[in-house]
């Protein structure tokens, strides 16, 4: 069963940058999936951030492309969140998720339980 | 950017009851890349169906889903106590970025 935990820090600076890393269990990065970054928080609801393949390749929310970057550890079977400049509207729960290809769809079928992120001095 | 907006935003109901939610997009979203999730206090998202109507795995058959183009429905049959929560949409078609509904909140009236 394919477990997905992240892990970073609770607490920000503003201005600071934001660095998550999600640790899959239970089945290899470097397979046919998406590995994805959502966020949600009581003013933007669920939003997603972006995601990266075990390539290397990724695709990013055009609202965030300037802030983000993400990336992939194979040997430690991780992925990676870096968004910069953060500010107080970051604050939020990210969650990292799976989008896997099965049943001749693709689907966000496994989500990490989402860490707290804070934005304050 | 395709908006999801998701009618109601809360629906009050019993056990036993039947609820219909529904879900708008603002342009063409495919059947392939729109799928719905349950949410409760303090957790993941969790999936329900995807490719607008097929059931995640554990998903039990009360749980039905469907439409096309731009109108999708939910519809949970015989509410258990379990599925009061909150649903969300989501699309995640070829044009990021993928974006979710502001979601509905299934409450026990």
């Amino acid at each position: 069963q394919v477990q997905l935990q992240e892990s970073g820090p609770g607490l920000v600076k503003p201005s600071g940058t934001l660095s998550l890393t999600c640790s899959v269990s239970g089945g290899s990065i470097d397979s046919i999936n998406w590995w994805n970054w959502v966020r949600q928080s009581p003013g933007r609801g669920l939003e997603w951030l972006g995601e990266i393949y075990h390539s290397g390749s990724t695709t990013y929310n055009p609202s965030l492309q300037s802030r983000i970057t993400m990336s992939v550890d194979k040997s430690r079977n991780t992925f990676s969140l870096r968004l910069s400049s953060v500010t107080a509207a970051d604050t939020a729960v990210y969650f990292c998720a799976r989008r896997y290809y099965g049943n001749n769809y693709w689907q966000f079928d496994h989500w990490g339980q989402g860490t707290l992120v804070t934005v304050s001095s | 950017e395709v908006v999801l907006t998701q009618s109601p935003d809360t629906l009050s109901l019993s056990p036993g009851e039947g609820a219909t939610l529904s879900c708008r997009a603002s342009q063409r979203v495919s059947n392939a890349f729109l799928a719905w999730y349950q949410q409760k206090p303090g957790q993941a998202p969790r999936l329900l169906m995807y490719g607008a109507s097929s059931r995640a795995t554990g998903i039990p058959d009360r749980f039905r889903a469907s439409g096309s183009g731009t109108e999708f429905t939910l519809t949970i049959n015989r509410l258990e106590p379990e599925d009061f929560a909150v649903y969300y949409c989501q699309q995640y078609g070829t044009s990021p970025p993928y974006t979710f509904g502001q979601g509905t909140k299934l409450e026990i009236k």
